[in-house]
């Protein structure tokens, strides 16, 4: 399986401002994909991020709040903008094995204070 | 619309007895069904999938069925152990949109 780096590993944000969070793959990957983790919940599917177009967004989500860059096959970015204390969560990147399945990042947990 | 639905959302269960997490999905054209166990504080972790051109998979302690028909499939943990402890998720490929589908999650806590 593939090694999927994330940082920050943690923040500790204020409201109104934006963090952006990086994700690192050892190997290239077609298809890159964000995760949310509220508190207690379970995953939801922000983004697909694919190399030189833009990001899909599943409904709910906005490019506005979540910018997503994708520059390369081994690395991407999400913003999370204009936080606010509802935006506290668990960040998660994720990449598809050869076999379909799928790898998740040690993940970035946000507060907002 | 793309939906599973995950039951029981909490399960308690004494040390050496079986657990079993239900699922069922909306799309009958899904195809893929991994099973993700998630520590406290750590990431999802796959612990076993399976495809639809199979109805039942093992790996030693745990299992995984699978009712096309029916659209449900189970994970079964036997021998259950204090470290399978955890929040444990089933997903669901949607086949349009070729995305992972996740169930609301079954906190599972082995007593010993």
């Amino acid at each position: 399986s593939a090694v999927i780096s994330q940082k920050p590993s943690r923040d500790i944000c204020q409201r109104g401002t934006s963090l952006t969070i990086q994700c690192q793959v050892d190997s290239q990957v077609t298809m890159m994909f964000w995760y949310r983790q509220q508190p207690g919940q379970s995953l939801t599917l922000i983004a697909t991020a694919n190399q030189g177009s833009e990001a899909t967004y599943e409904s709910g989500f906005v490019i506005d709040k979540f910018p997503i860059s994708r520059p390369n096959l081994t690395f991407s970015t999400l913003t999370v903008s204009n936080m606010s204390p509802e935006d506290s969560s668990i960040y998660l990147c994720s990449v598809t094995g050869a076999a379909g399945e799928l790898f998740f990042g040690e993940g970035s947990r946000l507060t907002v204070l | 619309g793309e939906n599973v639905e995950q039951h029981p959302s909490t399960l308690s269960v004494q040390e050496g007895d079986s657990a079993v997490i239900k699922c069922t999905y909306s799309d009958s054209a899904s195809n893929y069904f991994p099973w993700y166990k998630q520590e406290l504080g750590k990431r999802p972790q796959l612990i076993i999938d399976i495809r639809s051109n199979v109805g039942e998979k093992k790996d030693q302690r745990i299992a995984v069925t699978l009712n096309k028909t029916a659209k449900h499939f189970s994970l079964h943990i036997t021998e259950t152990q204090p470290e399978d402890s955890a929040v444990y998720f089933c997903a669901a490929m949607f086949q349009g949109a070729q995305k992972l589908v996740f169930g609301q999650g079954t906190r599972l806590t082995i007593n010993p």
